[in-house]
């Protein structure tokens, strides 16, 4: 166990709907990252937070936002969800914001389902 | 840009047997991180190994361990005595100084340890 945690681990939903993923992370880890991992791209980064601020971003969709909320937990936002937005999501989490040495750990995942 | 190659979609290793998962990056910077991680069936992502661009030695952790060769831009995981609990997919992933710490993936070798 990681020590990240996401909710839902499962999720199916119709195109044109909204959901929201959530992430805690570590206890005491203020970065959180979001990746997607699909069939045809591979494991993707999305989004960094680093204590509450946007640090970094990677491939995410307009259609896409996250946020990092004072108690450092993290919640992905996908909107007009398509066909191609099938993935698994998962949240990361790491004690810094910038060093490289610092590993992240990875939660379990949420699987989201377009139908 | 960042860009991380794993060129073996699948590999077999019998039990017992030493493996090497290959894996070459591609950077202009000069401080980075490689990282290895493990996805089992299950899906979770598994820590496994660090190697900084600036370490002289090899890491090791137990029965892992990164044969790093900077001038050929290679970050290999060699697993020794494999155990069928080995069998999941392995993926190499880099960190870089002018990106912040966001990962960047390569595509991943499914591993299969055959009793």
């Amino acid at each position: 166990d990681s020590g990240v945690t996401q909710t839902p681990k499962h999720l199916i939903t119709a195109t044109g709907q909204r959901v929201t993923l959530r992430c805690s992370p570590r206890s005491g880890d203020l970065s959180v990252y979001w990746y997607q991992q699909s069939l045809d791209q591979g494991l993707q980064f999305l989004i960094q937070y680093y204590n509450g601020e946007e640090r970094a971003k990677g491939n995410i969709l307009e259609r896409f936002s996250a946020q990092q909320f004072p108690d450092l937990h993290s919640e992905l936002n996908l909107s007009s969800l398509e066909l191609g937005d099938s993935a698994l999501y998962f949240c990361a989490s790491s004690p810094g914001g910038g060093t490289l040495d610092n590993e992240q750990f990875f939660g379990p995942g949420t699987r989201l389902t377009v139908l | 840009a960042q860009k991380i190659t794993q060129t073996q979609p699948g590999m077999f290793v019998q039990e017992k047997e030493a493996v090497t998962l290959d894996c070459t990056y591609d950077t202009s910077d000069q401080s980075y991180g490689l990282f290895w991680y493990k996805q089992p069936s299950s899906g979770e992502m598994i820590f496994l190994i660090y190697q900084g661009s600036y370490d002289e030695q090899n890491a090791t952790e137990g029965r892992y361990s990164l044969n790093f060769q900077k001038a050929r831009k290679s970050a290999n995981l060699v697993i020794s005595a494999s155990q069928l609990g080995d069998s999941a997919m392995y993926f190499c992933a880099m960190s870089a100084s002018n990106t912040g710490n966001q990962f960047y993936f390569g595509t991943g070798t499914s591993l299969t340890v055959i009793p």
